[in-house]
């Protein structure tokens, strides 16, 4: 079946640093790719997304590149800033998983946490 | 666009008692998709619906878990005879497609005590 598997964190930067938070995913057909965000007190957010190999996804300074050969989506940010703390999701849709659902498999989530 | 809701935000209910929670998706979205998300954890998929018609279920939805989407509107999701387990935050998302792309509500977060 399909899984996601993605830094364990907390990951606790200053600001203006650099941002990597590894994801990698294992699917049986050719899944879209995303990265959600969930802020303080707030519901899932999408951040980004690829649709096919070799893509890129960017939204709000953060990109992440849809690798097929070494199955990753990796999420990047040059300059982060503590606006930014918040929990950020991998996560792969699949047509082959399930009845054409597009059911999303989520990684365990990576809390993130930007200081001053 | 008011986006998704969800009704109630919280609750607490007794162990072996019912509880129902309500999703109200985006108006135009033909597809709702319930998740269950554990501290710690990410969201896990539990069911989906496409207009009315409940077309998939995860075997985390145990015969105790039932949902509905009568008229291809909003949707419920309820549970009986509640077990500890249960607790969670129980999230509803809404796609208008098949892209993968959903928009999840504000959850709703259950305790049993």
């Amino acid at each position: 079946g399909n899984s996601v598997t993605q830094m364990e964190g907390p990951v606790t930067l200053s600001e203006e640093a650099f941002l990597t938070i590894n994801c990698t995913y294992t699917a049986t057909g050719y899944p879209s790719l995303f990265w959600y965000v969930q802020y303080p007190g707030e519901g899932l957010q999408l951040l980004l997304k690829a649709t096919k190999a070799d893509d890129k996804g960017s939204n709000k300074g953060f990109e992440a590149t849809y690798r097929k050969e070494t199955t990753s989506f990796h999420l990047e940010k040059g300059s982060v800033q503590v606006s930014d703390s918040a929990v950020y999701f991998c996560a792969l849709s699949d047509l082959y998983s399930g009845a054409g659902s597009y059911q999303l498999t989520f990684g365990k989530g990576t809390k993130l946490s930007v200081i001053p | 666009d008011t986006g998704v809701s969800q009704n109630p935000r919280h609750k607490i209910t007794k162990r072996g008692q019912n509880v129902t929670f309500r999703c109200d998706p985006i108006s135009e979205h033909n597809r709702l998709y319930w998740y269950r998300q554990t501290l710690g954890q990410g969201p896990e998929f539990l069911t989906y619906f496409q207009n009315e018609a409940q077309l998939e279920k995860s075997r985390l939805l145990s015969d105790r878990f039932s949902a509905e989407r009568p008229k291809g509107s909003f949707s419920t999701l309820e549970i009986q005879r509640t077990e500890q387990g249960d607790s969670a935050m129980y999230l509803c998302a809404s796609s208008p497609d098949g892209s993968g792309e959903q928009y999840f509500g504000p959850g709703t977060r259950l305790t049993v005590t």
